[in-house]
């Protein structure tokens, strides 16, 4: 079973500056299959990032993804108010068939 | 719009049962597998179960395989979740997801979630 370890586990950042958000894998992941999501209170996730570095629909080019094998990252430049979320990244295919990392909290300085 | 709305969440007590249900609208239905997601008080979000199109395939998270039976109706849209033998650490907020085609099956539409308290 592969296990997505992401840190830290929470962020504390200020408007404006940048966030960076690590997910490591237990085992290597096809890029194809690392997706990565934002999820506020109250909401449903939402879809950011699949294929490591595809930006879903609607998705502004602040939100970045990178990294191939057991190390990916997320990447937010500029943060907005309305970026402050909890996020996860999710990995795709390999028993189980969806498995989700354990979350960052990004919170306001 | 993509819609998604789920349905049929409340109060049980453990090994009781509860079926819950997702609809559909905006998209067609039958072209898309299906996901169940879960978010227990103060946790992260977990998998539960999810089911091809057409019904060929379907997958379980260990922690709910044998109590648990993913199933769609292609014809109202709606995809369901019967929940047998329930335990407290079963309750959560209870996703549906749809597995975007474009986006190599990562969920890409999600309901606002129904709360499911298992509790004697």
């Amino acid at each position: 079973e592969i296990v997505l370890t992401q840190s830290p586990g929470t962020l504390s950042l200020s408007p404006g500056e940048s966030a960076t958000l690590s997910c490591r894998a237990s085992q290597s992941v096809s890029s194809r299959y690392l997706a990565w999501y934002q999820h506020k209170p109250g909401q449903a996730p939402r879809l950011l990032i699949y294929g490591a570095s595809s930006r879903a629909t609607g998705i502004p080019d602040r939100f970045g993804g990178s990294g191939s094998g057991t190390d990916f990252t997320l990447t937010i430049s500029r943060l907005e108010p309305e970026d402050f979320a909890v996020y996860y990244c999710q990995q795709y295919g390999r028993s189980p068939l969806y498995t989700f990392g354990q979350g960052t909290k990004l919170e306001i300085k | 719009d993509v819609q998604l709305v789920e349905s049929g969440g409340g109060l049980v007590k453990p090994g009781g049962s509860l079926r819950l249900s997702c609809a559909a609208s905006g998209f067609s239905f039958r072209n898309y597998n299906m996901n169940w997601v879960r978010q227990a008080p103060g946790k992260g979000l977990e998998w539960v179960s999810s089911i091809t199109s057409s019904s060929s395939y379907i997958y379980n998270a260990d922690s709910v395989k044998g109590r648990f039976t993913i199933s769609r109706d292609d014809a109202k849209n709606s995809l369901y979740l019967q929940m047998d033998s329930l335990r407290v650490e079963d309750t959560a907020v209870y996703y549906c997801a749809r597995a975007g085609i474009s986006t190599g099956y990562f969920p890409d539409y999600w309901g606002q979630g129904t709360l499911v308290t298992v509790s004697s």
